[in-house]
């Protein structure tokens, strides 16, 4: 089945570092999603990508889809404390409609 | 809104035993899921459902079952607790059952099973 695996696993990074989190998946995918989840709490939506080699900020984040549409990037430019929580990228497709597949999850600290 | 709503928040139990975990939105969503989260495993699809009456397995169904009676409420039901079932438990819902909308996570139940 579709498989999203997700590095690194862990980040540590002083504030006002930037960060990456790369997710690859093993089939070719109809989309992908982000979510984080801040400690304690829920996976909250965060972007959507479904087009080959798109590219889409928010504010300090950007998003990128890779042109083969089976990698993914989320970089955050100059980190803050807020930032810190588990960031997960969920792919859709692989023969399903109805199933995103989740990767593990990269979990950011920030030392302030 | 209240959004998608579990409980409880907590629960232990004792293996053997079972419970059912509550879930309910009040979008009008047609697609409902559950989610377990283990530490380093991610979040695995336990069972989905695509409207009243139509549920599926997803990744981890065994010792798990559902039921989808009305369109707002999803309950998962553990038959006989383990303690390899001791995970937070995530429902999530969207308003079509496409991969590519958003979903909303309820805050999970957190369950432990001695």
């Amino acid at each position: 089945g579709q498989q999203v695996m997700q590095i690194p696993q862990y980040q540590h990074v002083q504030e006002g570092e930037d960060f990456t989190t790369y997710c690859n998946s093993s089939t070719t995918l109809s989309n992908i999603q982000w979510y984080k989840q801040r400690p304690g709490g829920h996976p909250v939506f965060l972007i959507q990508l479904v087009k080959s080699g798109e590219v889409k900020k928010q504010k300090r984040l950007t998003f990128q889809f890779g042109e083969a549409k089976k990698n993914s990037s989320l970089h955050i430019t100059a980190t803050q404390t807020t930032d810190v929580g588990t960031y997960f990228c969920a792919g859709g497709g692989g023969g399903s409609n109805y199933k995103l597949t989740f990767g593990k999850g990269t979990l950011l600290t920030v030392n302030p | 809104n209240a959004g998608v709503t579990q409980t409880p928040k907590f629960q232990v139990l004792k293996t053997g035993q079972s419970m059912t975990l509550q879930c309910a939105q009040d979008m009008n969503h047609e697609y409902m899921s559950w989610y377990r989260q283990d530490p380093g495993m991610g979040l695995r699809l336990i069972h989905y459902s695509v409207g009243a009456g139509i549920t599926d397995q997803g990744e981890v169904p065994n010792g798990y079952n559902v039921s989808r009676s009305t369109t707002e409420d999803f309950p998962l039901r553990l038959l006989s607790a383990a303690p390899s079932q001791t995970s937070v438990y995530f429902c999530a819902s969207s308003y079509t059952p496409k991969v590519d909308v958003t979903q909303y996570f309820g805050p999970g139940t957190r369950l432990l099973v001695l």
